[in-house]
């Protein structure tokens, strides 16, 4: 079993549909869960950081963490075509400050349509 | 703010030839980590430097080697490369004491020929 799971996708929706993005994963040492954005050929751009469960919310963007379930979402609303990306959630544990690197899902790849 | 930088942007080598990668952090960042995006995989961890020194590394062969310098800019050197190698580096970089919020530059794509 992977360590982080990811439905690659594609995923596609219609402009102006609230999107939700989910990641599960296994180990319960996480404690700290991100989401990245990524588009074709350029580097990943952080979106979102949550630490340990609950909800936090940016603009349109609300990340959600459920640690009993070991499972995060992200949700986009009021989708827009320039969302049309690779969305990427993160993971790392608590412990040892930057030693585990971030352990990446291997991203969804979200299409909204015009 | 300047964003992480790298370079080159795309980088052509034969099998057994050895790569040189750079990165230049976010202006105040101390660490720099260094990842691997090859197609199928997703990014996996290879390097962390912080204050100079190498301070963990992922599961990757020793021939995966770097170094971070006194204005904290970092290089990563790839020795006897191999087709797998082929792939998109990522660099990224954190200030002190906050390693979870790593923002990554546009990345080196690498390939072996």
């Amino acid at each position: 079993q992977k360590e982080v799971e990811q439905d690659p996708g594609p995923l596609s929706v219609p402009e102006g549909a609230i999107v939700s993005l989910n990641c599960t994963y296994s180990n319960s040492a996480f404690q700290y869960f991100m989401w990245y954005r990524q588009y074709s050929r350029k580097g990943p751009e952080l979106l979102m950081y949550t630490y340990s469960s609950g909800n936090k919310e940016d603009g349109r963007f609300t990340a959600q963490v459920d640690k009993s379930s070991k499972y995060i979402s992200l949700f986009i609303r009021d989708s827009q075509p320039s969302d049309s990306a690779t969305y990427l959630c993160a993971m790392k544990g608590g412990s040892g400050g930057g030693a585990d690197g971030l352990t990446f899902g291997k991203g969804t790849h979200l299409i909204i349509q015009p | 703010e300047a964003g992480v930088t790298q370079s080159p942007t795309h980088l052509i080598k034969t099998r057994g030839q050895q790569a040189t990668l750079r990165c230049s952090p976010i202006s105040g960042h101390t660490s720099v980590y260094w990842y691997q995006q090859a197609l199928g995989l997703g990014l996996q961890f290879l390097l962390w430097y912080d204050e100079g020194e190498e301070r963990n590394r992922g599961n990757f062969p020793p021939r995966f080697s770097g170094r971070q310098f006194p204005n904290y800019s970092s290089e990563l050197n790839v020795n006897a490369l191999e087709l797998e190698d082929s792939a998109l580096y990522l660099c990224a970089s954190s200030y002190p004491s906050s390693y979870n919020e790593q923002f990554f530059g546009p990345g080196t794509r690498l390939t072996v020929l």
